[in-house]
């Protein structure tokens, strides 16, 4: 079964546009860490954040943030005043308890046009 | 510091080939991951180490795909008689401790094509 779901293949702004991308989970367990991955067009995966499931905290870092609603299943990204350099594929994954493997959405293509 | 390197960055080879790809982590990560990307599947988990030793195989598509840790440091992922379905990125990572807890960290990525 598919754990966690990005709902959109693709989506294209114009810089300087928000753009916030979706991401919903399944899992049983009552701890579990959610994740979002960056990969742009050169191919390495890039980290950027990391939440567990007891802190449903927004956190912003620059023009990131991050929506964890446990009562949906949903840990939403959202980029403030897209910038070209932000043209990527976004993936959101779930790591379950004693579990050691991240189970990886389809992930998102963002492209950001001048 | 140095992240996770992977060698070859590309690898062409005939089908029916042995092949090995090779992942040095980061220093002093204890855990290691192998993951694969591809068009159709995404991105899949292979295996993944603790140490040098491999508590969960399960992602390995068939025995045809194998995977040593040596010194707790490099491994290297095999797969014997190639097929045109193992065409794909291998991806490593490796991170700090086990577990969701800590954050994976991913190497470019070995593409394997196989003709």
């Amino acid at each position: 079964a598919q754990k966690v779901t990005q709902a959109q293949t693709e989506i294209s702004v114009v810089e300087k546009e928000d753009v916030t991308l979706d991401c919903v989970y399944e899992t049983r367990d009552t701890t579990y860490y959610l994740f979002w991955y960056k990969q742009p067009p050169s191919g390495e995966l890039v980290f950027l954040i990391r939440r567990n499931s007891f802190d449903e905290q927004n956190e912003i870092s620059g023009r990131y943030s991050w929506n964890f609603q446990k009562s949906t299943s949903s840990f939403n990204f959202t980029i403030t005043a897209s910038q070209v350099v932000d043209s990527a594929v976004y993936f959101c994954a779930l790591s379950e308890a004693g579990d050691y493997k991240l189970s990886f959405g389809a992930g998102t293509t963002v492209t950001v046009r001048a | 510091g140095a992240g996770v390197s992977q060698s070859p960055s590309n690898k062409v080879t005939e089908k029916g080939k042995d092949v090995e790809l090779r992942c040095d982590p980061i220093s002093g990560h204890t855990a290691l991951y192998w993951y694969r990307q591809s068009l159709g599947q995404g991105l899949e988990f292979l295996i993944y180490f603790q140490g040098n030793s491999a508590p969960d195989k399960s992602g390995l598509p068939s025995d045809r795909f194998s995977a040593e840790r040596t010194g707790g440091s490099v491994s290297t992922l095999t797969i014997q008689r190639t097929q045109q379905e193992d065409s794909a990125v291998y991806l490593c990572a490796s991170s700090f401790g086990e577990g969701g807890a800590y954050e994976q960290y991913f190497g470019p990525g070995t593409r394997l094509t196989v003709t």
